[in-house]
């Protein structure tokens, strides 16, 4: 199974501030079958990046996936107010898929 | 646009069973475009698969369950289930039903239910 580990767990930004997150896989993830999602309170998680770094339908273009192998990072360019959320990390490369803990930007 | 809608009891006694089914509109299960998926989230936690099915009732799980889950499928009534057998309270969560394209390259999950909290309690 390929563990995928999320850091820092929480990030604190003021808006307009960059976000970096980084997701680690415990196998290299060598077809770049990564996923982002975005998860609000009291909603589903929100399908942001897949492929490692090609954006879903809609998302805009402040948020970009980048990485390889078994390190991979999601950046929010400058963040809005709508962007403060837990964020998820998703392989689909191995089955079981499986999902980083999030990590969630918060207002500081 | 497809729509799912997760339905089923809320509380569940422990070393019962769980039953949960999605209904799908503005899609069909039997199509073949998807893998109709569910998936679960712990309260204060992260995101654990349970299994997919496809249209041909291939499914697929994670072993993590042991064999305690089943995923299928009602084509006359659009809808796909999970099943989960005796339950614990590490059991309580959302759960969410999901869906996921039909090629490798598409096994992220780009369709998902509200989801539906379900408690294991006595």
């Amino acid at each position: 199974e390929i563990v995928l580990t999320q850091s820092p767990g929480t990030l604190s930004l003021s808006p307009g501030e960059r976000a970096t997150l980084s997701c680690r896989a415990s196998q290299s993830v060598i077809n770049r079958y990564l996923a982002w999602y975005q998860q609000k309170p009291g909603q589903a998680p929100r399908l942001l990046i897949y492929g490692v770094s090609t954006r879903a339908t809609g998302i805009p273009d402040r948020f970009s996936g980048s990485g390889s192998g078994t390190d991979f990072t999601l950046t929010i360019s400058r963040l809005e107010p709508e962007d403060f959320a837990v964020y998820h990390c998703h392989q689909y490369e191995s089955p079981p898929w499986t999902f980083g803990q999030g990590t969630k930007v918060e207002v500081k | 646009q497809l729509q799912l809608q997760e339905s089923g009891p809320g509380l569940v006694q422990p070393s019962e069973t769980l039953f949960l089914t999605c209904t799908v509109s503005g899609g069909s299960v039997s199509s073949g475009t998807y893998y109709w998926a569910w998936i679960r989230q712990p309260p204060g936690n992260g995101l654990e698969w349970i299994g997919s099915i496809f249209y041909d009732g291939r499914t697929y799980y994670n072993l993590s369950l042991k064999t305690r889950a089943t995923v299928s499928i009602d084509m006359s009534k659009n809808q796909f289930s999970v099943r989960l057998d005796s339950v614990t309270a590490a059991d309580t969560a959302v759960y969410y039903c999901a869906t996921s394209g039909n090629q490798h390259h598409l096994y992220y999950f780009d369709n998902w239910g509200q989801g539906t909290l379900v408690t294991v309690s006595s």
